[in-house]
């Protein structure tokens, strides 16, 4: 079965770095997402990107936040200066280019996470 | 806003007995989807079940089925025959099917099942 990759599954940086972190989306997928999950909470929205542009993103996604797809398989979420509240787990997903009513294989895959560090 | 709440943020139940997990969203959409996603301590993101709103018929994957009441805005998930490897973190997730189907998630209940 196709899946979502994530690479690392685990980075340590120190505070004030930028970190990237890197998800290769199932193949025939067309709108990408980064999620995050800091230790014991729920999984929060940061972003979707679809044909190469934010579709929308939460207050969390600020300014030190960006994602790219520069070569049309990687997708990307770039941490700037990062701080120690961003350590967390961050899941990228995928689906297909339409979500409807009744079609069949609706879902979002999710990536097995990026678990990051910030010390 | 749509929001999702888990009132239960911890359960147990003894292997091969039953147990229901709670969930409860607030939309005004009318067309949605409503997921369980299980995270084991890898704290993978594992799909159990999905639940599309039009449909009226409770969805089943197994010994995994929900209880979905769209008046109530109720979709309770039922673990039938419990195992072991049921233990985890069960999260409750409503998706509009509109805009960028983005997933809103609830607190999570942590199931633990005893042997």
């Amino acid at each position: 079965e196709p899946e979502v990759t994530q690479t690392p599954s685990h980075q340590v940086t120190q505070m004030g770095q930028e970190v990237i972190l890197r998800c290769v989306p199932i193949s025939n997928h067309l709108y990408f997402y980064w999620y995050r999950q800091i230790l014991g909470q729920k999984v929060e929205f940061l972003v979707s990107f679809y044909n190469n542009e934010i579709s929308e993103k939460s207050e969390i996604f600020d300014d030190q936040f960006s994602v790219e797809r520069p070569d049309g398989s990687n997708f990307t979420l770039k941490i700037r200066s990062t701080k120690l509240e961003d350590s967390a787990m961050y899941f990228c997903a995928s689906t297909k280019k339409k979500i409807s009513q009744g079609a069949t294989g609706n879902t979002i895959y999710f990536g097995e996470g990026s678990w990051l560090t910030v010390v | 806003a749509q929001t999702v709440t888990q009132s239960q943020p911890e359960m147990s139940v003894q292997e091969a007995e039953t147990v229901t997990l709670s969930c409860t969203y607030d939309t005004s959409e009318s067309n949605y989807y409503l997921f369980w996603y299980k995270q084991p301590p890898s704290r993978q993101m594992i799909l159990v079940i999905r639940q599309e709103a039009y449909k009226q018929q409770n969805a089943t994957e197994n010994r995994f089925s929900v209880n979905f009441q769209k008046a109530a805005k109720s979709f309770s998930l039922k673990i039938s025959d419990s195992q072991l490897g049921d233990t985890a973190m069960y999260f409750c997730a409503f998706m509009r099917l509109s805009g960028t189907y983005k997933y809103i998630f609830g607190t999570g209940t942590r199931l633990k099942v005893l042997a």
